[in-house]
């Protein structure tokens, strides 16, 4: 069975950088089969997918955030990681770690169970 | 960018009923949508992607059809483990969520 779970600070002061890290088991990020994406949710509202990183390194993102997102994985740790600059209070959310099942799969298929990231000074 | 809206926003019904939530895409997406169920304080489950093809273990109460546009997703008889939001995300173009339904009980 296919299990993330998202670790990092809950709290970040205004216009610093958030950094979140996925640990998966049960299955490797160096896989080719597939991607491994982000998803946010602010408190009592939608889901905002954020991005992914490929096995080859390669990313994409939602266009609103590409300026302030970056990727990374870790495969000696089977991890993977988001760092969002310049946060400001509409940050605040829910962040999930998911696996996306890619090209044409781009379907969320296992979730972690979500860390609070709250935006303040 | 695509733009996924869905109907109603909030929908009231009792054990027993057949729901319909609809969810509109601004442009086609063929078949390439997929349905979660969101309870509160958890994470998403998978129903349904590629419009139709039902995710292992999801109740067979569970349906989904449409392409291009226009997409449903159908609960042939409620069941009280099924009162959640329900949310679809388009996977055509990069990848986009509807606001989300919330089922309640009548």
């Amino acid at each position: 069975q296919v299990q993330l779970q998202e670790s990092g600070p809950g709290l970040v002061k205004p216009s610093e950088t958030l950094s979140l890290t996925c640990t998966v088991s049960g299955d490797s990020v160096s896989s080719g089969n597939y991607y491994w994406s982000w998803i946010r949710q602010p408190p009592g509202k939608g889901l905002e997918w954020i991005g992914y990183i490929q096995n080859s390194g390669s990313t994409n993102c939602n266009p609103s955030l590409k300026s302030r997102v970056t990727f990374s994985a870790d495969t000696s740790k089977n991890q993977f990681s988001l760092k969002l600059s310049s946060v400001t209070a509409a940050d605040t959310a829910v962040y999930y770690c998911a696996r996306d099942n890619g090209y044409r799969l781009g379907y969320f298929d296992f979730w972690g169970q979500g860390t609070l990231v709250t935006v303040s000074s | 960018d695509i733009q996924m809206t869905q109907s109603p926003s909030t929908l009231s019904a009792s054990v027993g009923d057949r729901v319909t939530i609809t969810c509109r895409a601004s442009q086609s997406i063929s078949s390439w949508l997929a349905w979660y169920q969101q309870k509160p304080g958890k994470a998403p489950k998978l129903l349904i992607y590629k419009a139709s093809s039902l995710e292992g273990g999801v109740p067979s109460r569970f349906s989904g059809s449409g392409s291009g546009t226009e997409f449903t997703l159908t609960i042939s008889s409620l069941q009280p483990d099924d009162f959640a939001t329900y949310y679809c995300q388009q996977y055509n173009s990069y990848r986009t969520f509807g606001q989300g339904t919330k089922v309640e009980i009548k």
